[in-house]
């Protein structure tokens, strides 16, 4: 069983739907939490930090539970420009040791 | 501007062949990092450095070996490649540890074919 598992996807979505994304993961010492974006094969990109509090950043809306080790992200009103392969991060050892998940693509279709 | 950079972007080489990918960064960053990604994998960590001349293994570090000699330069050594290091590789890079929320940056990625 992989440490971080994601949805495989991939998701097909028409233009201005909503979207969840859903993350577990395996080690209860895991310490900080991410959701990254990455195009077609190029570097990842920071999306959004996620706290057990929850927080939002637009269209995006990210949560935490430790409890039951999940983290999701929710995309709302979604855009062509949202098409994308999303990572699911999750750190720990100290926070020197990073997690990815396989990844769970998206399409979004006009 | 703030970039990680690594070089070569592409490379085809034959098994046995020593090879370095070299990784740099302008932003002063004290922590780096390198992965690779496979398909079905995601990217797996094979080696990361908190500071000059701390360096620890990441999940996936047989076949490889790095340096930190300089703050700005953490290059990727494969002193024999093998097939099963085919892979795109990434450099990356952050202030203080990745526990923080600051945000790590990624170099464009080598993509790297073992023959």
């Amino acid at each position: 069983r992989k440490e971080v598992e994601q949805d495989p996807g991939p998701f097909n979505v028409p233009e201005g739907a909503t979207v969840a994304f859903n993350c577990t993961y395996s080690n209860s010492a895991s310490q900080s939490f991410f959701w990254y974006r990455q195009d077609c094969r190029k570097e990842p990109k920071l999306l959004m930090s996620v706290y057990s509090s929850g927080n939002e950043d637009g269209r995006f809306t990210a949560q935490l539970n430790r409890a039951s080790q999940y983290i999701s992200l929710l995309i709302r009103d979604s855009k062509l420009s949202d098409s994308a392969t999303y990572l699911c991060v999750v750190n720990r050892g100290g926070g020197f040791k990073t997690i990815f998940g396989a990844g769970t693509r998206l399409f979004v279709k006009a | 501007e703030a970039q990680v950079t690594q070089n070569p972007r592409y490379l085809i080489t034959v098994t046995g062949k020593k090879l370095t990918v070299t990784c740099s960064q302008n932003m002063n960053h004290e922590y780096m990092s390198w992965y690779r990604q496979d398909p079905g994998l995601g990217l797996r960590q094979i080696y990361y450095s908190m500071n000059v001349e701390v360096t620890d293994k990441g999940d996936v570090p047989e076949g490889y070996k790095v340096s930190r000699k300089e703050k700005r330069n953490f290059p990727l050594i494969l002193e024999s490649p093998s097939p099963n290091q085919t892979s795109l590789y990434f450099c990356a890079s952050n202030h203080q540890s990745p526990a923080s929320t600051d945000t790590q940056y990624f170099g464009p990625g080598t993509r790297l074919t073992v023959l």
